[in-house]
């Protein structure tokens, strides 16, 4: 357990209304990352953070902005959701042990519905 | 573009039975890590393996990485109902941007009793 939490963990929203996820840490990670999850697409990538304001694109990031205004905070807003981003959304943290002994940590996840 | 790929995708097996999940790529990793995911829960870390021939076991579990780092492999001893979930393999980058961990396609296995 690395003491990430993920709110809320279950939300139906409409076409077009603005969704934002937040992922909650505890333990002072400087790297976070937003995946969302699809059956027969695996695990994508869709924002990161490496550290406080500073944020990358991953491979699925159209439609996503993401902010972290603070270590323990990272927030995925969906700025005008589809139907398409029904998913199950994942945080996950990244604990540093050197190049090669870097592990990731998952959140429990928040599943979006979009009707 | 880095590649992991997983076989089988699908498993399907009696309690008892042992059973072998791949890890595949033509690229090489400074470090595999294995997880396991059950249905509506985040994935779990099992293992990280970090050196080329290296041998780690978690219970029945055991895990290994191929001497040129490009490959792994999930061996389950007696399987049992508890196992059943989705297998994911996942690799940092080698040599390049450390940022990001690639993931493999995945392996549902099912242990019936």
């Amino acid at each position: 357990d690395a003491g990430i939490t993920q709110s809320p963990r279950h939300k139906v929203t409409e076409t077009g209304t603005p969704v934002t996820l937040r992922c909650h840490q505890t333990e002072n990670h400087r790297y976070m990352y937003w995946y969302r999850q699809d059956p027969g697409h695996g695990l994508r990538l869709i924002h990161y953070s490496y550290g406080v304001k500073d944020t990358d694109k991953g491979e699925v990031s159209d439609g996503y902005s993401v902010s972290r205004s603070k270590t323990e905070d990272f927030l995925l807003t969906l700025e005008s959701a589809t139907s398409s981003q029904t998913s199950v959304y994942f945080c996950a943290i990244r604990s540093a042990g050197g190049e090669s002994r870097n592990e990731q940590y998952f959140g429990p996840g928040t599943r979006l519905t979009v009707t | 573009t880095q590649l992991l790929e997983q076989s089988p995708q699908f498993l399907s097996i009696q309690e008892g039975e042992n059973l072998t999940v791949y890890c595949n790529s033509s690229s090489v990793f400074s470090s595999l890590q294995w997880y396991r995911q059950e249905p509506g829960e985040g994935p779990v870390l099992l293992v990280t393996v970090v050196t080329g021939g290296e041998v780690k076991k978690l219970k029945r579990l055991t895990f290994q990485f191929g001497d040129a780092r490009k490959d792994s492999s999930l061996h389950i001893t007696a399987a049992q109902p508890g196992d059943t979930g989705l297998y994911l393999c996942a690799g940092w980058n080698y040599g390049g941007a450390t940022n990001k961990l690639i993931f493999g396609t995945g392996t549902l296995l099912a242990v019936q009793p």
